[in-house]
């Protein structure tokens, strides 16, 4: 399967600043996700990265929010825009072809 | 819409026990199954997959088959190992959709 690169590993920000998440795939995907992990939760979908147009987002999650970027095929970004605590989480990137799905390292944001 | 529930932990053994995690879900069509491993700090890998009925899944001594008539895909393994504590996630997926992930259900093996 193929190996996605996720940075920040991990980073504390101050609330009303922006992060940006950046992954990249070392081959080619059909599908990118965006996944959110609160402290002892499982995954929530954020979005879809949708390769050259905008992102689609689940019930909960706007764009304004969490702005996505998919220039290309192999790489995509997340920003989690005038955080707060409560955006406080680790946040996952997945790429997916086929049937399989495989996840970045994620990335844990303490919101201070 | 697609579901996917799972035993709640967490689940304490001691080494060398049998473990059992329960994983049923619900779909319109024939997804394909997984069960996902979390250590403690790291991201999600992939443990195992099935992808079409009596499919059975298999990975480190952790085996699972694909039950269209139960609608279940439960993961066991017959010794576990400390090194096996971790937070267990069972997830489906139909096509091009993104998973579907159970609630998680963590797993500690005391020695």
């Amino acid at each position: 399967s193929a190996v996605i690169s996720q940075k920040p590993s991990r980073d504390i920000c101050q609330r009303g600043t922006s992060l940006t998440i950046q992954c990249q795939v070392d081959s080619q995907v059909t599908m990118m996700f965006w996944y959110r992990q609160q402290p002892g939760q499982s995954l929530t979908l954020i979005a879809t990265a949708n390769q050259g147009s905008e992102a689609t987002y689940e019930s909960g999650f706007v764009i304004d929010k969490f702005p996505i970027s998919r220039p290309n095929l192999t790489f995509s970004t997340l920003t989690v825009s005038n955080m707060s605590p409560e955006d406080s989480s680790i946040y996952l990137c997945s790429g997916a072809g086929g049937t399989e799905a495989f996840f970045g390292q994620g990335t844990r944001l303490t919101v201070v | 819409g697609d579901s996917v529930t799972q035993m709640e932990g967490p689940v304490t053994l001691s080494e060398e026990a049998f473990l059992t995690i329960n994983c049923t879900y619900t779909a319109t069509g024939y997804p394909s199954l997984f069960w996902y491993v979390q250590y403690p700090g790291e991201g999600l890998q992939l443990l195992l997959k099935a992808t079409k009925a009596d499919d059975k899944g298999s990975n480190k001594g952790f085996e699972a088959t694909y039950r269209k008539e139960t609608t279940s895909f439960h993961l066991e393994k017959g010794s576990v190992q400390v090194s096996d504590s971790a937070v267990y996630f069972c997830a489906l997926r139909s096509g091009n959709t993104p998973l579907v992930f159970g609630k998680g259900t963590r797993l500690s093996v005391i020695a």
